[in-house]
């Protein structure tokens, strides 16, 4: 089934350990994007990758890092994790920032941090 | 700053009742306004895109419309299937081509 899919679905960490949660797409999309959804706060964007070998901060880039490791794949990285990270991380992909019939999320990843 | 804000924050209809939902933005140059649908724990999935003042597009019970404040999301006899999280966002002419999200309206329709 194509699309974007996301790994792993479900993760508890605890205060300052580290992760990495993985991204891949197969439609060939140029843009990839990491947000996370919190309660009352809806989506924010906390990186994106125009195209390979590129990346830019968004809205709450602090205390995470990124890697575009090739077109398929883009990877978030939490180094130190803290409790207010818990959330609900979504990659998305679009091929280059139209945001339409073409562009897709994947299911989530669930991250609790105590 | 780009500004999305939804209203209400939650909306309970009964079957058949049509509504509609708000969704006001401020933007520096708008290059789309998008219509979501998030069902509970999966990722959004895409509805619509307006992209000018008086556009207006439809998928079954559901009509999206624009001005240059807003957009509303109408629904017309709606059905317990339509109960989800709709979600609006916007895309801005310059700079990051991510796009910034309202914090959605929760929809609930009772048989």
């Amino acid at each position: 089934n194509a699309g974007v899919t996301q790994t792993p679905k479900f993760q508890v960490l605890k205060t300052g350990q580290s992760m990495t949660l993985q991204c891949a797409q197969d439609m060939n999309h140029n843009s990839m994007y990491w947000y996370r959804q919190d309660p009352g706060m809806g989506l924010r964007l906390i990186y994106y990758s125009a195209s390979e070998g590129t990346t830019d901060k968004g809205e709450v880039p602090n205390g995470y890092n990124v890697s575009r490791l090739n077109k398929r794949e883009f990877s978030l990285r939490l180094e130190s994790a803290a409790p207010s990270q818990t959330s609900v991380y979504f990659c998305a992909s679009t091929p280059g920032g139209h945001w339409d019939t073409e562009a897709f999320f994947g299911q989530g990843t669930r991250l609790t941090v105590v | 700053e780009d500004q999305v804000t939804q209203s209400p924050e939650a909306l309970r209809l009964q079957e058949g009742e049509s509504s509609s939902l708000n969704c006001s933005y401020t933007v520096s140059g708008l290059r789309g306004l998008f219509w979501y649908r998030q069902d509970p724990g999966k990722g959004p999935e895409f509805l619509f895109t307006l992209y000018s003042a008086g556009e207006e597009k439809e998928k079954e019970r559901l009509k999206a419309t624009l001005t240059k404040k807003e957009s509303f999301l109408h629904i017309t006899a709606p059905k317990p299937e339509d109960s989800a999280t709709y979600l609006c966002a916007v895309q801005a002419g310059g700079g990051a081509d991510g796009l910034t999200f309202g914090k959605g309206t929760h929809l609930i329709i009772q048989p």
